[in-house]
């Protein structure tokens, strides 16, 4: 059965701090990785990871791949209150795509 | 863009009665799938659609639950009869060729209270 591990469960930092979070996965014919950040409603896409070691960015926020150990990171630099969400990662299989728990972030002002 | 629209937004309803919760997908989009979210086991797929045809519904946890998607621009998900753990956040999503280079949007989802 494909498994997306997320961790830390959550975490609270201040302002200004520095996030890294970890997604590990189990699954068979994998093709992407994705991660969302989830607020108060829907999932709204960050990122879609297919390759090893080729880094994406969004402002404060990046993400890379590593297909050999299985993992992904997601950092977000200089957080502010609005990144205050729970962060989805999800492994695409085939046309599925199997969501890890969530990490919740919180940022204090 | 609309985006994925869904309806209604929340729904109360008394154990035993039957629930329909609808989507309307992103014109365009080929795939459509629907999950269910709660605080124990997260996000999970339940049904999913590729050009109207049911594709994979290994998901859907009893005969309780059923889906349709009659046409590229309607879906249904549809529990009778309802029962309290069915309490949830019931997500539709919608992509174009099922994924693959395409990420997957979510509409705003139905909270569903079962009492």
């Amino acid at each position: 059965e494909d498994k997306v591990v997320q961790s830390p469960l959550s975490l609270v930092v201040h302002e200004g701090d520095t996030v890294t979070l970890n997604c590990s996965y189990e699954v068979t014919n994998f093709r992407s990785l994705l991660w969302y950040k989830q607020e108060k409603k829907a999932p709204t896409f960050l990122f879609m990871l297919t390759s090893s070691g080729i880094e994406k960015k969004s402002g404060r926020l990046s993400s890379i791949l590593d297909k050999k150990e299985l993992f992904s990171i997601l950092n977000i630099t200089a957080t502010q209150t609005g990144d205050s969400a729970v962060y989805l990662c999800a492994v695409e299989n085939d046309y599925k795509l199997s969501f890890g728990a969530g990490t919740t972030v919180t940022v204090r002002a | 863009d609309a985006g994925v629209i869904q309806s209604p937004r929340h729904e109360v309803t008394e154990m035993g009665q039957e629930v329909t919760l609808r989507c309307k997908p992103i014109s365009g989009h080929n795939s459509l799938f629907w999950y269910r979210q709660t605080m124990m086991r997260g996000l999970e797929l339940l049904i999913y659609f590729n050009n109207n045809v049911p594709i994979d519904d290994s998901g859907m946890p009893e005969d309780r639950f059923s889906a349709k998607m009659p046409n590229a621009s309607f879906s249904t998900l549809k529990i009778q009869p309802s029962e309290p753990r069915d309490s949830a956040v019931y997500f539709c999503a919608s992509s174009l060729v099922a994924i693959r280079g395409s990420p997957l949007h979510f509409g705003n989802g139905t909270r569903l209270t079962v009492t």
